[in-house]
């Protein structure tokens, strides 16, 4: 069972560059998320989805885009990387239980983006 | 929305004292409130959960927290700390179908020997 695998773990852009992080969970979890960890800022909500084809915005969305067609993956688009989105990015996923959306999150290892 | 806060940034204890670190939230219904660990450079790891139920909630590695609805808090305690729990310490609330989980900013915590 690997859980929830980000990919890659480390990456280097340049101002103005896209790319996409990649988010995959095999737990049939409902819930995906994206949260950017900086210091003294905690974790910080990007994205969610609560199930395929639906996604909605969190606390800091702004320069970020998602999409989400399958249960399993979750990808986090850069679309013209900023040195303001140097962070450590993670991904999220919960599941509901049979008492209703009683969740917890299992975190991705993390991907570390500095852009320069 | 839900907001979480965590008023402490810093704490530091000795080896072997007791610890506790305060989780404050806001949140419109009944509360789904965790609290996480993450030591440095790695993931981050679920201690304990509350839904509902008992509000003194056991978790891993000794940890404990109480829900005091009362007082909006859910904070973290562990009687007697071993060096190796110096890590940052998150608490979150949330979930339930159509929401989200939201994050407090952490409190690291230093163990002196």
């Amino acid at each position: 069972n690997a859980g929830v695998t980000q990919t890659p773990k480390f990456q280097v852009l340049k101002t103005g560059q896209s790319m996409t992080l990649q988010c995959a969970q095999d737990m049939n979890h409902e819930y995906m998320s994206w949260y950017r960890q900086d210091p003294g800022m905690g974790l910080r909500l990007i994205h969610y989805s609560v199930g395929a084809g639906i996604t909605d915005q969190g606390e800091v969305p702004n320069g970020y885009n998602v999409s989400r067609s399958t249960t399993e993956d979750f990808p986090l688009r850069l679309l013209s990387a900023a040195p303001s989105q140097t962070s450590v990015y993670f991904c999220a996923s919960s599941y509901p239980t049979g008492t209703g959306y009683d969740t917890e999150a299992f975190f991705g290892q993390g991907t570390r983006l500095t852009v320069v | 929305a839900q907001s979480v806060t965590q008023p402490d940034i810093h704490i530091t204890v000795s080896e072997g004292a007791s610890l506790e670190l305060r989780c404050n939230y806001s949140y419109g219904a009944t509360p789904y409130l965790f609290w996480y660990v993450q030591s440095p450079g790695q993931g981050l790891q679920l201690l304990l959960k509350y839904f509902s139920g008992d509000t003194l909630v056991q978790g891993i590695k000794g940890f404990e927290a109480e829900f005091k609805r009362s007082q909006s808090s859910f904070n973290l305690r562990k009687p007697s700390v071993h060096w190796s729990d110096a890590a940052e310490y998150f608490c979150a609330v949330g979930a339930r179908r159509d929401d989200k989980i939201i994050f407090g900013k952490g409190t690291r915590l230093h163990i002196l020997p």
